[in-house]
């Protein structure tokens, strides 16, 4: 089955800084989804990115998408204290969503 | 912005009992998904629901586990017999259609605590 496994798992910068965070997936998708979980919340959808695309941006998100490689990275430019939380790609077909294990992003004001 | 939204936030069961765990999906939303959240571990697939009946489950999702749109706005989970392997975040989610290119929009979720 389709699964996302994000890497690396614990990201902490100072703020104005860029996070990156890596995901990888292993059968063939048809796009991949980025979601974000605030401590105690559910989760919030991001940006997905279709498989015949190879980068995405929405504000100060951006994706790509490396479907040779099975990968894809979330950037998130000058980040914002707001920004801290758990970020989690997702994989899936027309029903189910395959979640990796999440990235946990602090964000240090 | 319309959400998704769940009660209660926490239920607390015992162990042997019948949880019913209440979803209010989004109200122009077509499909409907349970996922589960244990501490610590990924979020899991269940469920999901379309015109009325179940169109896909995880291995997860045995003769426990029933869902039920009762009526035109509530999508409900029960889980028979509790067990303490049940303890989780349960999460609601919905998407405007079965395109698999919609993004489904999840509630805050319900924390289950089975003693």
């Amino acid at each position: 089955s389709q699964q996302g496994e994000e890497d690396p798992q614990a990201l902490s910068i100072q703020e104005g800084e860029n996070a990156t965070m890596n995901c990888s997936y292993k059968t063939s998708i048809n796009n991949l989804q980025w979601y974000r979980q605030n401590s105690g919340r559910g989760l919030v959808h991001l940006i997905l990115i279709r498989s015949n695309e190879r980068e995405k941006h929405s504000g100060r998100l951006r994706v790509t998408l490396d479907t040779s490689k099975k990968s894809s990275s979330l950037l998130i430019t000058a980040s914002r204290a707001a920004d801290t939380a758990s970020y989690f790609c997702a994989t899936g077909g027309n029903n189910r969503l395959a979640f990796g294990k999440g990235n946990q992003v602090v964000v240090i004001p | 912005e319309p959400e998704v939204t769940q009660t209660p936030s926490h239920q607390v069961t015992q162990m042997g009992q019948e949880v019913i765990l209440r979803c209010v999906p989004i109200s122009n939303h077509l499909y409907f998904y349970w996922y589960r959240q244990i501490l610590g571990q990924k979020v899991e697939f269940l469920v999901s629901f379309y015109n009325n009946e179940i169109s896909e489950k995880s291995e997860i999702f045995d003769d426990q586990f029933s869902v039920e749109r009762p009526d035109g706005s509530n999508f409900t989970l029960k889980i028979r017999s509790t067990k303490l392997e049940d303890s989780a975040m349960y999460f609601c989610a919905s998407s405007l259609s079965g395109d698999r290119n919609q993004p489904q929009h999840f509630g805050d979720g319900t924390r289950l605590s089975i003693l």
